[in-house]
């Protein structure tokens, strides 16, 4: 099985910091790799698949780099609605999430 | 606009079978190169695939699960189905139906709201 790990599981920052997620795969996944933002009692939101495209199609503080086994998810500019939990997943070989990283106020 | 919707028993007794359908509406589960699919999440925890099914009717399990999950289309009630055997208080979780956008295991850009299946005597 292919594992997906996140860095970190807790990120404390401020409104305007720019933040980065890392998101490690135990083999490669290609660029078969996805974000998701999910806030409590809420359905996971789709930011970013194939590694770095955008969902929304428009211009975003949300993006996606990486390839192989090492991803990153930068927000730009921290906004109030950003803080919640944000999971990888790789979709390469079966759907393996990473535990989630959970981005609170500072 | 696309939207799924959960529904089954919210509690099941250790070792029964869990049974969940998802009603469809604002497409057809036939449309060709559609997959659809169901994740869970337990309470508290992360999100695990429990696997996918293919317009044409081919199943993708999730190996941790395989011998307990099946997953069926009804196309006369444009829904399909996830049943999960020998449930323990581990599968207690919030269970969603989601689309994926591309591929059997993902990215999943369409969601139910979720259903919280409890297992406990």
């Amino acid at each position: 099985d292919v594992q997906m790990t996140q860095s970190p599981s807790t990120l404390s920052a401020s409104v305007g910091d720019r933040v980065t997620i890392t998101c490690r795969a135990s083999e490669s996944v290609s660029s078969y790799l996805a974000w998701y933002q999910q806030k409590p009692g809420k359905v996971p939101n789709l930011l970013i698949y194939e590694a770095s495209r955008s969902q929304t199609g428009d211009p975003s503080r949300f993006s996606g780099s990486g390839s192989g086994t090492e991803f990153t998810l930068t927000i730009s500019s921290l906004q109030p609605d950003d803080f919640a939990t944000y999971y990888c997943q790789q979709y390469n070989t079966w759907g393996t999430f990473g535990q989630g990283t959970k981005v609170e106020i500072k | 606009q696309l939207q799924l919707q959960e529904s089954g028993p919210r509690l099941v007794k250790p070792s029964e079978t869990l049974s969940l359908t998802c009603i469809v509406s604002g497409d057809s589960i036939s449309s060709r190169g559609y997959y659809w699919g169901w994740i869970r999440q337990p309470p508290g925890k992360g999100l695990e695939w429990i696997g996918s099914i293919y317009y044409s009717g081919k199943t993708y399990y999730n190996p941790s699960l395989k011998s307990r999950v099946t997953i069926s289309l009804d196309t006369s009630k444009n829904q399909f189905s996830l049943r999960l055997s020998s449930v323990t208080a581990a599968d207690t979780a919030v269970y969603h139906c989601a689309r994926p956008l591309q591929y059997a295991y993902g990215p999943f850009d369409s969601w139910g709201q979720g259903t919280l299946v409890t297992v406990s005597s």
